[in-house]
C-alpha cells in the first residue's frame, strides 16, 4: 500500500446521506485518482487531479464530488445523487518518471448502504 | 467501449503450473502496459510493466510477452504457487492523457 492511506476501511451510508472518503499520500506525488471497483467490472475512474486546486471528471463522475486543496489529500464525497454507491473505492497516486506514469494504490474503502 | 479486453475471467491451475492471462487493446496511442495484482480486500499492487518497444520482460517468476503488431500482451507466471492466488489486472496508458485503462481482471486460483 506504500504511502497511501484511506479511511475508513468500512463505511455505512444511510439513504439520502452524503459521505466522505479520505485519501492521504506522503509520496509527494502530483497526481491522484479515485476508482470504483465492482465485482466483474474492473476499476472505473471517478475523478482525477493532476495538480492542486484542479481536478477532472473520469468515466463515472455522476453522484460524486472531490476537492484537492492540498497536494497530500484528495477526499471523495459520495452524494445522495449516487443511487448505487455500494462498492469498493480505491484511491491512487502517481508520479511520472522517465516519461512513464506509475500509479500506486491505497488499501481501499468498502462503502455499504444501510 | 472497452479499450482493453482481458481473458480469461477466471483460471484454475495446479501448483507448479504456468497460468497465462491475455489482454488485447485497440488504442494505438497506448504506450505503457502495467500489470497489477490484487488480493481480496486490498488495493492493487503494481506487479510488472512493459513498453511496446520491448517484446518480453521478466521479473522473477512473472513474464510479460508483448506483440505490438497484434496489439496483444500476456502475463505468464512460472512455477505458480498457492500464494499467487489473486486477481490480476492488465492496464494500458497513453502519455497524451496519463489515464490508466484497466481490463476487467482475471481471478487466478492456484491449488496446492
Amino acid at each position: 500500500d506504500g504511502g497511501i492511506t484511506q479511511s475508513p476501511k468500512y463505511l455505512f451510508r444511510k439513504e439520502g446521506q452524503n459521505v466522505t472518503l479520505s485519501c492521504e499520500q506522503n509520496l509527494n506525488h502530483d497526481a491522484m485518482y479515485w476508482y470504483r471497483q465492482d465485482p466483474g467490472q474492473g476499476l472505473r475512474l471517478i475523478y482525477y487531479s493532476q495538480i492542486v486546486n484542479d481536478f477532472q471528471k473520469g468515466d463515472i463522475a455522476e453522484g460524486y464530488s472531490v476537492s484537492r486543496e492540498k497536494k497530500e489529500s484528495f477526499p471523495l464525497t459520495v452524494t445522495s445523487a449516487q443511487k448505487n454507491p455500494t462498492a469498493f473505492y480505491l484511491c491512487a497516486s502517481s508520479i511520472i518518471e522517465a516519461g512513464l506514469e506509475t500509479q500506486y494504490f491505497g488499501p481501499g474503502t468498502r462503502l455499504l448502504v444501510l | 467501449q472497452q479499450q482493453v479486453k482481458q481473458s480469461p475471467q477466471s483460471l484454475i491451475v495446479q501448483k507448479g503450473g504456468i497460468p497465462i492471462i491475455n489482454c488485447a487493446y485497440e488504442n494505438t496511442a497506448f504506450d505503457y502496459f502495467p500489470w497489477y495484482q490484487q488480493f481480496p480486500g486490498k488495493g492493487p499492487a503494481l506487479l510488472i510493466a512493459i513498453r511496446p518497444d520491448v517484446s518480453e520482460k521478466k521479473e522473477g517468476r512473472f513474464t510479460i510477452s508483448f506483440n505490438k503488431s497484434a496489439k496483444q500482451f500476456s502475463l505468464h507466471i512460472m512455477d505458480s504457487q498457492p500464494g499467487d492466488s489473486a486477481t490480476y489486472f492488465c492496464a494500458a496508458i497513453s502519455r497524451s492523457n496519463y489515464k490508466l485503462t484497466f481490463g476487467k481482471g482475471t481471478l487466478l486460483t492456484v491449488n496446492p
